[in-house]
């Protein structure tokens, strides 16, 4: 069974700066997607960005970015350019391409905190 | 676009009360739905998913049970409730690749 780990349960950065989350899984698969939810205050799970495994460019959306390591197992995520508004649970999530009915896979969560 | 709504947002529940709560996903058809609980602070716990009407999957034995009764129509239910089953319950659609969240039920058993 696939397993997705969160080393940092908090982390904190000062507004306008740079702070990477990261996440690590285990897989024997070969063809997958990768995900990074953002959940704030109101608990609104909201998608962040996704990666596909055969991809090797890594996905940006605007101040997001990852960097998608596949033979290291590690997917982290960046945020620039820090705002207040990012402040919220972080979760990295893990889904099989084999079988598009089945589960997700979700880590445990980094609460990141922004500092004005 | 598609919506997915869930009701009721906040419940207060005695013990040993039954529960329905209830998921709907509109424009789309023949969804992925997931049902989720997350205690406080803590990660996703999947309870349920389904790949079509009547078709329900369960990955935790517990007080909790789902239906699907119409296409984009995913409910759940308990008989009698715990204290244990109180938290915060999130449904999910998934169209090929990511999901998408509803923005969930408080539930607190008293």
């Amino acid at each position: 069974a696939q397993t997705v780990t969160q080393s940092q349960p908090e982390m904190s950065v000062q507004e306008a700066e740079t702070v990477t989350l990261s996440c690590t899984y285990d897989t024997s698969e070969s063809d997958y997607y990768l995900f990074w939810y953002k959940q704030p205050p109101s608990r609104q799970m909201i998608l962040v960005i996704r990666q596909e495994a055969y991809k090797q460019q890594n996905a940006t959306e605007n101040r997001f970015s990852v960097n998608f390591q596949k033979a290291a197992k590690s997917f982290s995520l960046k945020i620039s350019d820090s705002q207040l508004g990012d402040a919220a649970m972080y979760f990295c999530a893990y889904r099989s391409a084999n079988n598009y009915g089945q589960n997700f896979v979700f880590g445990p969560g980094t609460r990141l905190s922004v500092l004005p | 676009s598609q919506t997915i709504h869930q009701w009721p947002a906040t419940l207060v529940q005695p013990v040993g009360s039954p529960l329905s709560l209830e998921c709907t996903v509109e424009g789309t058809s023949n969804p992925n739905l997931y049902w989720y609980r997350q205690a406080a602070g803590r990660g996703l716990q999947l309870l349920f998913y389904s790949v079509g009407i009547g078709q329900i999957s369960s990955e935790v034995p517990q007080n909790l049970s789902a239906s699907r009764p119409q296409d984009r129509q995913f409910i759940l239910s308990s008989k009698k409730l715990l204290l244990s089953d109180s938290g915060f319950y999130l449904c999910a659609w998934s169209p090929i690749y990511e999901q998408y969240f509803g923005p969930g039920t408080r539930l607190t058993v008293t």
